[in-house]
């Protein structure tokens, strides 16, 4: 079975200063890892998501994490956040297995 | 992309009453919906998932005869919430994954149901 956990509930950062929001996983069996993002009252968006091949995936919004198999990480980044992006994040594997989540709050 | 609408939006009833929440994907297949609870501030909770044309598993500790679920449909799952009750009060949010395609694949999110038992 596979796991995530996100090591941080919340990210506080000032606008157009770099992000990194960690998740890490455990699994015996093929890794399949999604970050979705969360508005207030609404459903989940899907940012990006790793499945094979390249280990640096891009997202959309400007997000690209990184599945690190040697660490077991698969950490979101963002060079320059914006107000925008205060949100609820969360790291995911394949269907049931969703982390805690991470809220980013953005100040200007 | 890939779209999955969700009705109502939001809902206030009594106690005692029964409340019936749509998930539709309206542009895809899906062959399998997940319906799942969100408590504030809180991670996504699944409750079932569904399969069209067959039962509904159910994930431990949820009450089947309580949230009833029906996938009538490879557009269409809804959830019932029976007699509900304040604590039943959530956020409500479904999925749904593309028909054929791989186990794990991505999941499209509806933009949830908020509901309120009074």
């Amino acid at each position: 079975a596979q796991s995530v956990t996100q090591l941080d509930s919340q990210v506080p950062v000032f606008e157009e200063a770099p992000v990194e929001l960690r998740c890490n996983y455990s699994s015996s069996v093929s890794v399949y890892l999604f970050w979705y993002v969360q508005y207030p009252n609404q459903g989940l968006q899907l940012l990006l998501k790793y499945l094979s091949g390249s280990t640096l995936v891009k997202g959309i919004n400007g997000f690209e994490a990184e599945f690190n198999k040697s660490q077991t990480s698969f950490h979101l980044r963002k060079p320059s956040v914006h107000i925008s992006d205060t949100a609820e994040y969360f790291c995911a594997g394949a269907f049931v297995v969703f982390g805690t989540g991470t809220r980013l709050q953005v100040f200007p | 992309g890939a779209v999955v609408s969700q009705h109502p939006s939001r809902v206030i009833c009594k106690s005692g009453t029964s409340v019936k929440i749509e998930c539709r994907s309206l542009d895809f297949q899906a062959t399998t919906m997940f319906w799942y609870r969100q408590f504030p501030k809180q991670s996504l909770m699944l409750m079932a998932t569904s399969n069209e044309g067959s039962k509904a598993t159910y994930e431990q500790g949820v009450e089947k005869d309580k949230f009833l679920i029906n996938h009538a449909s490879l557009t269409l799952s809804t959830l019932t919430v029976t007699s509900a009750h304040p604590e039943d009060s959530s956020f409500y949010i479904c999925s749904a994954t593309l028909a054929g395609a791989p186990v794990g694949e991505t999941q499209y999110f509806g933009p949830g149901t908020r509901l309120l038992v009074l």
